[in-house]
């Protein structure tokens, strides 16, 4: 059964400063990972999808890179800002069977200003 | 484009009464429709999910069922609510597992 950790739970850095948020995946098999967002008391947003072939996919200031061999993704973000406050979730997809995604507990980020 | 709509945004309901969540995505066909809840410090959980019409797959067994009578409609239901029942719920939408997944803006719903 897959199972999907992100640590830390809570992060808070200052603005302008680039972080990173990590996934962990107990089965490599996967089709591929998303990244969302969450802001509170709203629905996911879908930040990047990154296919099990793919190494890393960039949108803006963000980078997501994904090693299927040591079960890691990492969602880079550059130059944070203070509306990048939210909770960030990473999800895997299996590599067959049905369709559904294991989601993370997620990783709440704030920005200080 | 396409969106996906939930109706209603918030819900305050009593223990023992109906339930029915609607889901609705514009702006695709033959969509893979999903919904999960998302209780109070808790991950998200897949509840149902949905290939085509008539076809539901259930994940947890609970006192929720879901239904798709149309291709992009999709609904939540229970006869009877229990105080567990209460939480966010979310409807998703992808094309294939190859897709990215989109979600629905929610309902908070909260049994009394």
């Amino acid at each position: 059964k897959q199972e999907v950790t992100q640590i830390p739970a809570a992060l808070s850095v200052p603005e302008g400063e680039n972080l990173v948020l990590n996934c962990s995946f107990t089965d490599s098999a996967i089709y591929n990972l998303q990244w969302f967002r969450q802001d509170p008391g709203k629905g996911l947003t879908s930040l990047l999808l990154i296919q099990s072939s793919q190494r890393e996919q960039t949108s803006g200031r963000l980078n997501a890179s994904l090693d299927k061999s040591s079960g890691r993704s990492t969602l880079y973000i550059a130059a944070s800002q203070p509306g990048d406050s939210a909770t960030y979730l990473c999800a895997a997809r299996k590599g067959f069977g049905n369709e559904k995604l294991t989601f993370g507990t997620g990783t709440r980020l704030t920005i200080i200003p | 484009s396409q969106t996906i709509h939930q109706w209603p945004a918030t819900l305050v309901q009593p223990v023992g009464s109906p339930l029915s969540l609607e889901c609705t995505v514009e702006g695709t066909s033959n969509p893979n429709l999903y919904w999960y809840r998302q209780a109070a410090g808790r991950g998200l959980q897949l509840l149902f999910y949905s290939v085509g019409i008539g076809q539901i797959s259930s994940e947890v067994p609970q006192n929720l069922s879901a239904s798709r009578p149309q291709d992009r409609q999709f609904i939540l239901s229970s006869k009877k609510l229990l105080l567990s029942d209460s939480g966010f719920y979310l409807c998703a939408w992808n094309l294939d597992r190859g897709h990215e997944q989109y979600f629905g803006p929610g309902t908070r719903l909260t049994v009394t």
